[in-house]
């Protein structure tokens, strides 16, 4: 059973185009994220969500916006597509905010934007 | 603002020697620091978290340190094996009374154990 599955595990697109990333967790956690990894492997917060509702927005363009169906989803989707936008997208889950918890990460989304 | 460093981008040992890797933060007073291992192509794995009221604390082979007058913990695998090579990261958050600060990660250290 896969604890936090993302789709697709690859992502081939041009620039301008609009693209999704979906998230599901099945371990009942409360928590979601999503982070950014670039290519000098800088681990990046970008949002998190609890019980649905945002929590935490770093700063990341406007034309980046999740989505939280319910809590056992959080689906990210961008907007017209930059080459900055290259990187690999993971999908974590805690119990709950704050970081006495430890977090359950997917195994991620490689995006190339080209 | 708040900086993490991990010592080395690599590091390399010999099969059944402890492995010990350095994370060192600045501009921060963080409650909670954890440790990750991230194999290539895969997301990271939880491994151990400690508290800054901990001094140590140990599961397995693996033992962590926390020293918040040095800022620095240090990770070590004892009798390593050539599984145990990877990428191992450390993550430093504070909780900000009853809102979610960041989970800040350092840059990590890649482990290579040779038979």
């Amino acid at each position: 059973d896969t604890a936090v599955s993302q789709t697709p595990k690859y992502l081939v697109t041009q620039m301008g185009n609009d693209k999704s990333i979906k998230c599901e967790q099945n371990l009942g956690h409360d928590t979601m994220y999503w982070y950014k990894q670039d290519s000098k492997k800088f681990l990046k917060i970008m949002f998190s969500y609890n019980n649905k509702e945002l929590i935490i927005n770093e700063t990341v363009p406007n034309r980046f916006s999740p989505k939280s169906p319910d809590k056992a989803h959080l689906n990210l989707h961008i907007n017209s597509l930059e080459l900055g936008d290259s990187a690999v997208y993971f999908c974590a889950s805690s119990q709950d905010r704050g970081f006495s918890y430890e977090q359950y990460f997917g195994p991620g989304t490689r995006l190339t934007v080209t | 603002s708040q900086k993490i460093e991990q010592n080395s981008e690599a590091l390399n040992i010999q099969e059944g020697k402890t492995a010990t890797l350095t994370c060192n933060y600045t501009n921060y007073s963080p409650a909670y620091l954890q440790w990750y291992r991230q194999d290539p192509g895969r997301g990271p794995v939880f491994l151990l978290l400690i508290r800054e009221n901990e001094k140590e604390k140990r599961k397995e082979r693996l033992k962590v340190t926390f020293d918040t007058t040095l800022k620095q913990s240090l990770f070590h695998i004892t009798a390593s094996q050539p599984a145990d090579s990877a990428t191992y990261l450390c993550a430093l958050g504070r909780d900000y009374g009853g809102s979610q600060g960041n989970l800040i990660f350092g840059k990590g250290t890649k482990l290579s154990v040779k038979p």
